[in-house]
């Protein structure tokens, strides 16, 4: 196990509502990534977070959104959610020790959302 | 659980057998390459990394090859095991960055 959490494991919403996903990293790591998976495909990035600030994004609108805490736990917001929103997501956390250097990437289990 | 890789590449090798998964990846300025294997329902999981100053970097029965020349990347599994049926990604990271980007995947089968 890699000792990253996210909730919930399923959630269905409908077009148009919005989302939180949740995500605990492991102890000590500093950086969070957050990444869309759409069935049959890999990981896509979507932004990270190093320090509670973003660290760089993917081709993402900007209704993606985030949030870092320093308790290692952190948020993917999902404004007017669309058909196309529905993919597995996941957290990864990882160890930073500059801004431009990150150690391995540790996935959670992802949080399977279904967009109706 | 999630049903990962409907639609990939497949590698069906004998249990006992090696096992070798190939992957391109595409820029030339990365510096740092994972694979990942991934099981139906869970995140991807870290097998063994490489970076580019490396050609191969060796773990517990599994090896990284790097060509940097023509940007290939392979993983070797020596005498494969039901329990390493998976889909297999590579990702690479641009130096500078802390963008992980994804290969497309291969679903690995084993059979007895």
């Amino acid at each position: 196990e890699t000792g990253v959490t996210q909730s919930p494991t399923h959630l269905i919403k409908t077009r148009g509502q919005q989302v939180t996903l949740r995500c605990s990293s492991q102890s000590g790591h500093n950086t969070v990534s957050w990444y869309q998976q759409a069935l049959g495909q890999g990981p896509q990035f979507i932004f990270q977070y190093y320090r509670e600030e973003e660290n760089g994004r993917g081709n993402f609108p900007p209704r993606f959104s985030g949030l870092q805490f320093p308790n290692y736990s952190s948020e993917l917001n999902v404004n007017a959610l669309e058909l196309d929103d529905s993919a597995l997501y996941l957290c990864a956390s990882s160890s930073t020790t500059t801004p431009v250097f990150t150690d391995t990437q540790y996935f959670g289990p992802g949080t399977r959302l279904t967009v109706l | 659980g999630e049903s990962v890789g409907l639609h990939l590449p497949t590698l069906s090798v004998q249990e006992g057998d090696n096992s070798i998964i190939n992957c391109a990846y595409s820029n030339s300025a990365s510096d740092y390459f994972i694979w990942y294997k991934q099981e139906s329902g869970k995140g991807p999981q870290f097998i063994i990394d490489i970076r580019s100053n490396m050609d191969k970097r060796q773990g517990q029965r599994v090896t990284v090859l790097l060509n940097k020349t023509v940007k290939h990347l392979s993983l070797q599994i020596a005498a494969t095991q039901p329990g390493d049926s998976a889909v297999y990604f590579c990702a690479e990271l641009l130096g500078g960055t802390d963008k992980l980007i994804f290969g497309t995947g291969t679903r690995l089968q084993v059979f007895p």
